[in-house]
């Protein structure tokens, strides 16, 4: 079947704008979770969702960041305010349920000028 | 919380020969120790995972151990090939919690 697809691939946006990055998890999939990538590092945990709620959110590194899953199945992820610090690599992943094998999406690249 | 270190950061291997890469973990309650390999640009790809209730687990020339008293696990890679060149990284859970990764290894694979 289809794996993780995330879109847009690529995003170049101005300081101070908003943006809107997606993902379509794995059919049947009820944990899904964003994740953060920046040059020669590890992806790093933003937030994960069990359903529709978020379990938890303790990665996002400020208020400017917020996500939702209102059905259960894609999500988005929002930036507010966009800052030069934003750009990285936007990862999506998803789970049967938690604690499974997670898949990840190609992720979303994002460029702040 | 969960800390993952990594070692090595770079490792260059001849075709043929071996490959070890090796995370400790901070959490004594993490149960799940996955392991991905990222090509450039590609989204990371599950190449082989291990649960705390076995010490070892092999998947043809790819193998992982894991050591719960010393909090250390490693990946093997034996008999190398060209396309094993990527960037690999481990990561730690105790399942309910999210993925914490290391800063992952740059393998180079030398025809």
């Amino acid at each position: 079947g289809a794996g993780v697809s995330q879109t847009p691939s690529n995003k170049v946006t101005e300081k101070g704008k908003y943006v809107e990055l997606r993902c379509d998890p794995i059919s049947g999939h009820t944990a899904l979770y964003w994740y953060r990538q920046s040059l020669g590092q590890g992806p790093e945990f933003l937030i994960y969702f069990q359903g529709t709620g978020a379990a938890d959110d303790s990665g996002l590194p400020n208020d400017r960041f917020f996500a939702v899953r209102p059905e259960g199945s894609v999500s988005t992820l929002k930036i507010q305010r966009t800052e030069r610090g934003d750009s990285a690599v936007y990862l999506c992943a998803s789970s049967l349920t938690l604690g499974d094998t997670q898949y990840f999406g190609p992720g979303t690249r994002l460029t702040v000028l | 919380g969960e800390n993952v270190e990594q070692h090595p950061s770079t490792l260059s291997v001849q075709e043929g020969d071996s490959a070890v890469i090796k995370c400790t973990y901070s959490d004594s309650a993490s149960n799940y120790f996955p392991w991905y390999k990222q090509e450039l640009g590609k989204r990371p790809q599950l190449i082989i995972d291990i649960r705390s209730n076995v010490g070892e687990k092999k998947d043809q020339r790819i193998a992982v151990t894991l050591n719960k008293t010393a909090k250390h696990f490693s990946l093997h890679i034996t008999e190398t090939q060209p396309e094993d060149s990527a960037v690999y990284f481990c990561a730690a859970t105790r399942g309910n919690t999210p993925l914490v990764f290391g800063k992952g290894t740059r393998l180079s694979v030398i025809a």
